[in-house]
């Protein structure tokens, strides 16, 4: 099954705090997992991404935590700002013959000034 | 929104008419998909293309067709709008060898009555 679980669905997070957003993913022929960030009214914007051959990227205040092991992978957004208020997708892709992100179904961050 | 446009942006029309959704890109990508992102879904991919001429299905396909006979351009047919296709429509663009590394247009925003 070609499922990405996120959670959690919503998150209010004080000024300066850390973020933290969690996915699952079932398939293990997955090859490349990104993170989006959607402002209300806009696209979404390709915000950081791993391949699973490393457990840890980092750009910036964004990091993302890959567990290959658990088939789970998280972004850490450190030092949140009320600009990092958005809607938030991780996703995973398939790269053979599917050739298709999956999505999860998204958190709404909030963060508080 | 990486060179990508999407015309129209809204759209209202009525249960039974087609609607033709355009993707237009300036960056000569290979990839091309469309997406539909509904509350709770995540985004979803309907249809996606590897080369003009060169379309395949995604999850939610059923109701739509896809044409591609230019690089530049994807356009998506609703064949006969039903109110369950109510949503957000993205288009997206790939520069990576496999078409990974997506990035999304404006979005267009149709409601079926």
């Amino acid at each position: 099954q070609q499922q990405v679980k996120q959670s959690p669905q919503s998150l209010i997070v004080q000024k300066g705090g850390i973020s933290i957003i969690n996915c699952a993913y079932e398939n293990t022929a997955f090859d490349y997992f990104p993170w989006y960030q959607q402002f209300p009214g806009k696209g979404p914007a390709l915000l950081i991404a791993i391949r699973p051959d490393v457990s840890e990227k980092k750009e910036g205040r964004f990091t993302i935590s890959f567990n290959k092991s658990a088939k789970q992978f998280s972004l850490h957004i450190m030092d949140s700002q009320p600009g990092d208020s958005a809607t938030y997708f991780c996703a995973a892709f398939l790269s053979g013959s599917a050739r298709q992100l999956t999505f999860g179904s998204g958190t709404q961050l909030t963060v508080l000034p | 929104d990486a060179g990508i446009t999407q015309s129209p942006r809204h759209k209202v029309t009525e249960t039974g008419t087609p609607v033709t959704l355009r993707c237009h890109q300036t960056e000569n990508h290979r990839y091309m998909y469309w997406y539909r992102q509904d509350p709770g879904h995540g985004l979803r991919l309907i249809h996606y293309s590897y080369g003009v001429k060169d379309t395949d299905k995604g999850e939610v396909s059923d109701g739509y067709s896809v044409s591609r006979s230019k690089t530049e351009d994807f356009l998506l047919t609703l064949e006969s709008a039903t109110s369950s296709q109510t949503s957000v429509y993205f288009c997206a663009i790939s520069e990576g060898r496999l078409g990974e590394t997506q990035y999304f247009g404006p979005g267009t925003r149709l409601l079926v009555l």
